[in-house]
């Protein structure tokens, strides 16, 4: 089974923090995508990455960031959070052949 | 992206109901998706769609990529209480998807 982890379920940082989520995919999968979902917006895509040390913008990047070093771990940086990016953060992969996205079970990130 | 029109928004379940959601959109798509999402847990995908007009079942849920490409069907026959969740579309036509807001599946008290 594919596997797709991040690396914390619940987040609270302050604003003005840098925050750091961790996504980690054990199946050699190419591409990697962080979303945002919240209430009556569904998921929208912020980055994703087709390839090692490549990387897109989504539909909305502003005020993050992207790093995708070793072709498992895809992180998403928030490099001063504001109140407006508290959110249900989800990551996906997938490999190259299929549209199927794989999901991690998300982070909720709450900026105080 | 490109904005989905996802109805209905929630609705209620009672067990062994047949229920039915669906997706518009105005640019055409190349895939049509259907996810589940659990409380506390990520989407799974639960049916994917290739092809215009093509209708496809796993288990209790049918599918369908409409003619015009612009729209799909989700339908679950006679529900159970494991139904209940969020319901998304997504349509891709190019690299990414995009998703709709989702549909709110929640058993009738």
């Amino acid at each position: 089974d594919v596997k797709v982890t991040q690396s914390s379920r619940y987040l609270v940082k302050r604003t003005g923090e840098k925050v750091f989520l961790e996504c980690v995919q054990d199946m050699d999968h190419e591409n990697m995508f962080w979303y945002r979902q919240d209430p009556g917006l569904g998921l929208r895509l912020i980055y994703f990455s087709y390839d090692v040390k490549m990387k897109e913008k989504g539909d909305i990047p502003e005020g993050y960031s992207v790093s995708r070093e070793k072709k498992e771990r895809f992180s998403l940086i928030l490099e001063s959070a504001s109140t407006n990016q508290t959110s249900m953060y989800l990551c996906a992969s997938r490999p190259q052949s299929t549209d199927t996205q794989y999901f991690g079970p998300g982070t909720r990130l709450t900026v105080l | 992206g490109q904005q989905l029109n996802q109805s209905p928004q929630s609705m209620f379940i009672q067990e062994g109901e047949d229920v039915s959601m669906n997706c518009t959109s105005s640019s055409i798509f190349n895939t049509w998706l259907w996810y589940k999402q659990d409380p506390g847990e990520g989407p799974v995908l639960l049916i994917a769609l290739y092809k215009a007009g093509e209708l496809t079942s796993n288990g209790r849920l049918t599918a369908q990529f409409g003619i015009t490409r612009k729209d799909s069907f989700l339908n679950i026959s006679a529900s159970i209480p494991s139904d209940v969740g969020i319901y998304f579309c997504a349509g891709r036509l190019d690299y990414k998807l995009s998703f709709g807001a989702g549909t709110t599946v929640t058993v009738r008290a």
